[in-house]
């Protein structure tokens, strides 16, 4: 299957800091890549859809300005968590669909980020 | 709104003791329901896509079955290595690609 990579792995900041994470799709173009964020034993849920060129979607809630969403290659999509607070530790995660998609395709997930900010 | 229920939230089994995870979801029209195995520390990993009711798939010791209101997860003689969370997931037919999660149910699997 298709290989998404994100980094760093784990990151800890001191609050007020920015924290920028990366996520790669490494063998494939992914016009389109989708970061979430997951909490201790729950679910993942979608912060935003980046779009290759264009800017990224945010769902309900999420703030625009805290974090900053860039898609700037057919590869990389960033995530850079602004003035980052102690209730922004979390689990982040990116996934990524394929330029060449089918109709019905799957979204490959990459490893994870886990942020800790004190 | 799409909403996707999972149950049960855990799940303790013996090694060879088969059972189902079920996924219930409503969606406006349903393009797709995923499946995917979750490890602890680390991303989702992709098992299965389900696109109409009466679709079937197997991957080794686990099936997924689709009708119109839920899906379930066959597990046949699980093992030790098959404990993880499992999550559904659904797409639906509204041209929105991003997916919607369950909650998962965490699956223990002991010798």
């Amino acid at each position: 299957g298709a290989v998404v990579s994100q980094h760093p792995s784990r990151v800890i900041c001191k609050s007020g800091t920015s924290v920028k994470i990366e996520c790669r799709s490494l063998d494939f173009q992914a016009t389109t890549m989708f970061w979430y964020r997951q909490f201790p034993k729950q679910s993942l849920m979608l912060m935003a859809t980046s779009n290759e060129g264009s800017k990224a979607t945010y769902e309900q809630g999420v703030e625009k300005d805290k974090f900053l969403i860039n898609h700037a290659s057919l590869t990389l999509s960033t995530l850079t968590v602004t003035s980052a607070h102690p209730e922004d530790s979390s689990f982040y995660i990116c996934s990524a669909l394929s330029g060449a998609a089918l109709l019905y395709n799957e979204q490959f997930f990459g490893p994870g980020t886990r942020l800790t900010v004190l | 709104e799409d909403q996707v229920t999972q149950s049960p939230e855990a799940l303790r089994l013996q090694e060879g003791e088969s059972s189902s995870l079920n996924c219930s979801y409503t969606v406006s029209g349903l393009r797709g329901l995923f499946w995917y195995r979750q490890d602890p520390g680390k991303g989702p990993e992709f098992l299965f896509t389900l696109y109409s009711a009466g679709e079937e798939k197997e991957k080794e010791r686990l099936k997924a079955t689709l009708t119109k209101k839920e899906s379930f997860l066959h597990i046949t003689a699980p093992k030790p290595e098959d404990s993880a969370t499992y999550l559904c997931a659904v797409i639906p037919n509204t041209g929105r690609r991003a997916l919607t999660f369950g909650s998962g149910t965490r699956l223990q699997v002991q010798p």
